[in-house]
């Protein structure tokens, strides 16, 4: 089946600290891969995304390539911000008879320190 | 832009109470979606419609049922409200199923 593990939270951070969440899939095929934020209070906002395997998709400093061989999307940021306290969901979509549906991982959740 | 506007925002029920949650989005889109998020867990899908008329069944559909109303309005019914349904729910649209989702502030529902 179609499924998304990213580590497990909460990752605390010092601003302007190098930050990687790891992300892992699995699905048949090519699916498209995504990153969505969850600031407090609110809905969840598309961060980035990447539709084929070595796109990277970028927004805000943030990145992530997806790696088809080892079925990895992480999401990384060079300096993160206490702006960017936050939690943060991996996701993926599948063409065919599941177009349109989103398999989240559970969301880790980000703190940061000034 | 008010985006994707769903209401209410939170609410408690009693086992066995009924109740519909309203959803509305503003952006001419043409597909809409519930989701619910349980601790610990990522967001799960419950309902879709693609478009205008029509309604699918996502991963989790027991216990609920949905209506499109128009194409503004995708709402999401619970018959007899159960412990396990105390949930926070999102409902979302697209332009399209392949397109990128937006969602809702999110209705926090306490099944008591």
């Amino acid at each position: 089946g179609n499924s998304v593990t990213q580590m497990e939270g909460p990752v605390t951070l010092s601003e302007e600290a190098f930050l990687t969440i790891n992300c892992t899939y699995t699905a048949t095929g090519y699916p498209s891969l995504f990153w969505y934020v969850q600031y407090p209070g609110e809905g969840l906002q598309l961060l980035l995304k990447a539709t084929k395997a070595d796109d990277k998709g970028s927004n805000k400093g943030f990145e992530a390539t997806y790696r088809k061989e080892t079925t990895s999307f992480h999401l990384e940021k060079g300096s993160v911000q206490v702006s960017d306290s936050a939690v943060y969901f991996c996701a993926l979509m599948r063409g065919g008879s599941t177009l349109g549906r989103l398999y989240f991982g559970r969301g880790t959740q980000l703190t940061v320190w000034p | 832009n008010a985006g994707v506007t769903q209401t209410p925002k939170f609410q408690v029920l009693k086992t066995g109470q009924s109740m519909t949650l309203q959803c509305a989005q503003d952006m001419n889109h043409n597909s809409m979606y519930w989701y619910r998020q349980d601790p610990g867990m990522g967001l799960r899908l419950i309902y879709y419609s693609a478009s205008e008329g029509t309604t699918d069944k996502g991963e989790v559909p027991n216990g609920y049922n949905v209506s499109r109303l128009n194409k503004r309005e995708f709402s999401l019914r619970l018959e007899s409200a159960a412990p396990s349904q105390t949930s926070v729910y999102f409902c979302a649209s697209s332009e399209a199923l392949v397109t990128e989702a937006f969602f809702g502030q999110g209705t926090r529902l306490t099944v008591v």
